[in-house]
Formats: C-alpha cells, structure tokens, sequence
C-alpha cells in the first residue's frame, strides 16, 4: 500500500491480558515512531526506530510495554497485562530518516479498549 | 526536553472566514515543525510543515508562519470551509529527529 497500515484497527481485550498491536510503515522508510493517544488529548511519544540504531524507548509508560522491529520494516508493540489506563488509540508513523526534519506520516491507528 | 503550547483548544468560525492557530515552543534547537489535521477516527494527516531557515510557507489556502526569535509559529487557514472541520495540531522536532513533541490540538469547527 502506499501509506502506513495498522492492525487491528480497533481491539477489545480484557484486563490482564497481553496485546500485540502491527504497524506497516511506507516502503523505504527507515524511521518508525509509535505515539499513544487518549480520548481528546494530544500525542504522547511511545518509542522511535531508525534503521539498525537501538531504538529510542524513552516514552514507554511501563515495563509492560515493548516494541520490535524486525528486518527495518514491520513492527510491533506489545502490552503485557494490560490495565484500563492502556486503552487509547495508538498511532505508528514513518518517515524516510528520522534526521533532519522530514515529514512523518500517520496511520489510522489501532483503537484499544481493555474492559 | 521541548515543551510544545497550542491555542485556542476550540475555534469557531464562519464559513469563508480565516482560521489562526499559535503554537509556541521552548527547545530553540528544535528545527522542524509540521501541522496535521485529524478527522474523526482517522489518524493525523501532515497538511503542512516549515523548517527554521523559513519564516513563511503557504500552500493553497493554508500557510504557516515561524518565527524564531519568539519560538512561536502559526497556522492560518483562509476561506474555510465545512470540510476544514477537524483537530489540529502542531508539532516541534529537535535535529535528532527522534521524536515529534506535539501540541494539545485545536478542534475547529466551520459553520456553513
């Protein structure tokens, strides 16, 4: 596809469960960054990948939450027991370097609801 | 780190009319800086962006202003128009680029 894909695009999981959610960035990008967003509220920085760098894990709220990326294209971000607080939508991007200031785009998210 | 402030949260305006959103920033490092608007159940969508060797960039109806100095740039948006309903926000990236720093977002609704 031509732009960034998430799955599933909405989750209903129950608490204390694990959840994995999969992000496709743009073909040929080598920056991917993971952002959580509550209901009505802002962006909240979760992690960022560039190519074979250690990945930036500076805003994981939790040692419940861990994200991979494997072979510099798919990743995945995985929630561990998770809690009510974790329900949010959670957003990937990508960008073609995360150097210099270009331009990061979006996908639809994956809409996480734990009951 | 860079701390990112956006105003109004809301803003109504008639069709036709012009939209201005502030943002300020604290991190004068901070070199890029993008606007996304986001549709209800969709995820942000990057309309415009200016870097800090720019003081201005428009594109169509919609342009952007920075000012360095004061570490503030706005968005403006003229003749609105219904489809223009939607939350904004802007953003501020350091050179490292490791992470966008985002503003709170402004839910502008355009009245027919």
């Amino acid at each position: 596809g031509a732009g960034v894909s998430q799955s599933p695009s909405n989750k209903v999981t129950e608490k204390g469960k694990d959840v994995e959610l999969r992000c496709d960035p743009i073909s040929g990008h080598t920056a991917l960054y993971w952002y959580r967003q509550s209901l009505g509220q802002g962006l909240e920085f979760l992690i960022y990948f560039q190519g074979n760098s250690a990945p930036d894990k500076s805003g994981l709220p939790s040692d419940r939450f861990s994200a991979e990326r494997t072979g510099g294209s798919v990743s995945t971000l995985t929630i561990q027991r998770t809690q009510q607080e974790d329900s949010a939508v959670y957003l990937c991007a990508s960008s073609w370097s995360g150097q210099l200031g270009t331009e990061a785009f979006f996908g639809q998210g994956t809409r996480l609801t734990v009951v | 780190g860079e701390n990112v402030e956006q105003h109004p949260s809301t803003l109504s305006v008639q069709e036709g009319d012009s939209a201005v959103i502030k943002c300020t920033y604290s991190d004068s490092a901070s070199n890029y800086f993008p606007w996304y608007k986001q549709e209800l159940g969709k995820g942000p969508q990057l309309i415009i962006d200016i870097r800090s060797n720019v003081g201005e960039k428009k594109d169509q109806r919609i342009a952007v202003t920075l000012n360095k100095t004061a570490k503030h740039f706005s968005l403006h948006i003229t003749e609105t128009q219904p489809e223009d309903s939607a939350v904004y926000f802007c953003a501020a990236s350091p050179p490292t680029g490791n992470q966008f720093y985002f503003g709170t977002g402004t839910s502008l609704t355009v009245i027919p």
